[in-house]
């Protein structure tokens, strides 16, 4: 596609549901992160897909949030028995191979657990 | 720790007028520094990308500046026009550490007429 394109980008949950955020990145583009920014805080990384190497999953806050990336493409972002706390915007960007290329953002999801 | 700070928080500036965003930081060790426009409700678009080695780039009306002995870089955006008002992100990569970038917390620039 033209750009990162993020689905939905709006989510509302209730606390304990499981969520699924959804990232397809710009086609060619071996490198995709996925990136939480909290309301008045900064983007905080949360994990890194390159090719078919394993993913740096160094950022993810905790075990209830989980990513992968079918067929080096699409990828999903799962956060299980959410809570209040995980409310937030989740972008996705993607790079033709790592971070020495451009990375291109997705407009992002806006999760709301209530 | 790896930390980027930004300055101002916030910065109100009238249209036409030129203003100077600051992005000091402590990340080691240094791969490349980036200045990024987020609109709101858009995801950040990439300004600038500067490696160790340069002083200075530019990009149109933004030109941005690194000195690496003082771990700091400017945004300089010159004749500011109404779609300059964004949030304007400082981002510095870590060498060899796969996806993570260290993000300041941005600055906050409204254009008013």
């Amino acid at each position: 596609g033209a750009g990162v394109s993020q689905s939905p980008s709006n989510k509302v949950t209730e606390k304990g549901k499981d969520v699924e955020l959804r990232c397809d990145p710009i086609s060619g583009h071996t490198a995709l992160y996925w990136y939480r920014q909290s309301l008045g805080q900064g983007l905080e990384f949360l994990i890194y897909f390159q090719g078919n190497s394993a993913p740096d999953k160094s950022g993810l806050p905790s075990d209830r949030f989980s990513a992968e990336r079918t067929g080096g493409s699409v990828s999903t972002l799962t956060i299980q028995r959410t809570q209040q706390e995980d409310s937030a915007v989740y972008l996705c960007a993607s790079s033709r191979r790592d971070l020495q290329n451009i990375q291109y953002f997705g407009a992002g999801t806006r999760l709301s657990v209530l | 720790k790896n930390q980027v700070e930004q300055s101002p928080q916030s910065l109100i500036i009238l249209e036409g007028k030129n203003c100077t965003l600051q992005c000091n930081y402590t990340v080691s060790p240094f791969s490349n520094l980036r200045w990024y426009k987020q609109d709101t409700g858009r995801g950040p678009v990439s300004l600038t990308i500067m490696t160790f080695s340069e002083n200075t780039k530019s990009n149109g009306r933004y030109t941005a500046t690194l000195d690496a002995d003082t771990k700091q870089s400017s945004l300089h955006i010159t004749a500011s026009q109404l779609s300059d008002s964004a949030s304007y992100i400082c981002v510095v990569i870590v060498y060899n550490q796969g996806g993570k970038l260290i993000f300041g917390q941005g600055t906050e620039l409204s254009v008013k007429p």
